[in-house]
């Protein structure tokens, strides 16, 4: 099993340019999330889906949109990035929304805006 | 918002050496996560505890739970290079926007050969 895979790992956009990170899991979960990663910050939830369709808020979504089509996928999208969404992006998956389960982690996307 | 906060923000000790990583809320919380992170990496867990004073040994890993839920701590004993990684705690709750999961800001631990 791949278990959660993120692409791409690097990107450096221009301000204003758009992108969309895709994150793929073969676990069957439908429990998905996508946090930024910033030093001295922690992990910050932007968005996260409780299954196909269906997607909401986290505590920094502004300037992201999402999308679950598929169960195994979670697209983050940028529409026009600024140099404060420069971090790293991790996606993580769950069986269940229960907080003592465990979410699984990508590897990260780390992406620069200049 | 509901905070976590973890002591020490880095930790720079010898091989052989124990050491004690906490972390603290004013909020109580569900369950408690511990997670390894490596360079380049995702967090991965290492344990879970659920009950007010659980006390869970994972090798030389000790992780313990506050009575009133609402701190956790990690013990390493004998830390080895192979230890070295950021040690982040996770609290879990029900609802809001933060999610399932309040992560604290991490512990970064440079064990020395």
């Amino acid at each position: 099993n791949a278990g959660v895979t993120q692409t791409p790992k690097f990107r450096v956009l221009k301000t204003g340019q758009s992108m969309t990170l895709l994150c793929a899991q073969d676990m069957n979960h439908e429990y998905m999330y996508w946090y930024r990663q910033d030093p001295g910050m922690g992990l910050r939830l932007i968005h996260y889906s409780v299954g196909e369709g269906t997607t909401a808020k986290g505590e920094v979504p502004d300037g992201y949109n999402v999308s679950r089509l598929k169960k195994q996928n979670f697209l983050l999208g940028l529409e026009s990035a600024a140099p404060s969404q420069t971090s790293v992006y991790f996606c993580a998956s769950s069986y269940s929304w229960d907080s003592y389960n465990e979410q699984f982690f990508g590897p990260g996307t780390r992406l620069t805006v200049l | 918002t509901q905070l976590l906060e973890q002591s020490p923000q880095f930790l720079s000790i010898q091989e052989g050496e124990n050491l004690t990583v906490y972390c603290n809320s004013s909020s109580v919380f569900s369950s408690l996560q511990w997670y390894r992170q490596e360079p380049g990496e995702g967090p991965v867990l290492l344990v879970t505890v659920v009950t007010g004073g659980e006390v869970k040994k994972l090798k030389r890993l000790t992780f313990q739970f506050g009575d009133a839920r609402k701190d956790s701590s990690l013990h390493i004993t004998a830390a080895q290079p192979g230890d070295t990684g950021l040690y982040l705690c996770a609290g879990g709750y029900y609802g809001g926007s933060q999610g399932n999961l309040i992560f604290g800001k991490g512990t970064k631990l440079s064990v020395k050969p």
